[in-house]
């Protein structure tokens, strides 16, 4: 079974400009979570989408966003970049049975960020 | 709120050395506790899991952690470390359908 994907693996953007991440999660797998991975914050729930609804929420400001399609696939969005969103950004995906917590992560290579 | 956390940030050993790794997290519960593992120019791989059931658990490659509900801990431990040990290890606890990470542990293994 092929494991979790995101595209690009690597991306280079200037302060201002926004940026449009990709993951594709394991067949089957229904819940898609985003996570920000710094040297100084380490990591950092962004949010979790379950069947093309936001289902879970971390605390970062309204400039990070996401959506999930209908075949599961997700995309996360942060607009207005700052310096600081320099990071690795780490898709997860599990089955995520609504209400189960028992739900393991698979998680994908990344997407390194360099803000300039 | 859940926070996890990770004792030592940085451990240097030497081959055939014992290890253990300890993990705290503060919210008493229901939780299910994992260790994941990053090993250098990889992504993150899951080592073990616990979820309910014996406290005692084994992972992969002969790590084993122990849940201590009394302690709130789950500390990673391996008999005998070798140098592909080499890595960044983290604590991940469940809380309100989040998995809210340790800051990890950077283990650096001596041949």
């Amino acid at each position: 079974k092929a494991g979790v994907t995101q595209t690009p693996r690597y991306l280079i953007k200037t302060r201002g400009q926004q940026v449009t991440l990709s993951c594709s999660p394991i067949s089957g797998h229904r819940s898609v979570s985003w996570y920000q991975q710094t040297p100084g914050q380490g990591l950092q729930f962004l949010f979790e989408y379950f069947s093309e609804t936001q289902r879970n929420k971390g605390n970062f400001p309204g400039r990070f966003s996401g959506r999930q399609f209908s075949n599961s696939r997700s995309e996360m969005n942060v607009s207005t970049l700052e310096l600081g969103d320099s990071a690795l950004y780490l898709c997860a995906s599990s089955h995520g049975l609504a209400g189960a917590i028992t739900d393991t992560q698979y998680f994908g290579p990344g997407t390194r960020l360099t803000v300039l | 709120a859940q926070s996890v956390s990770q004792h030592n940030h940085h451990v240097i050993l030497s081959e055939a050395a014992s290890l253990e790794l300890g993990c705290n997290y503060s919210y008493g519960g229901t939780v299910n506790l994992f260790w994941y593992v990053q090993y250098p120019g990889q992504h993150l791989q899951l080592l073990l899991k616990y979820f309910s059931g014996d406290p005692l658990v084994k992972g992969i490659k002969g790590f084993e952690a122990e849940f201590i509900k009394s302690k709130f801990s789950f500390n990673l431990r391996k008999p005998s470390v070798q140098w592909s040990d080499t890595a960044e290890y983290f604590c991940a606890v469940t809380y309100t359908g989040k998995l809210i990470f340790g800051q990890g542990t950077t283990l650096q293994v001596k041949p």
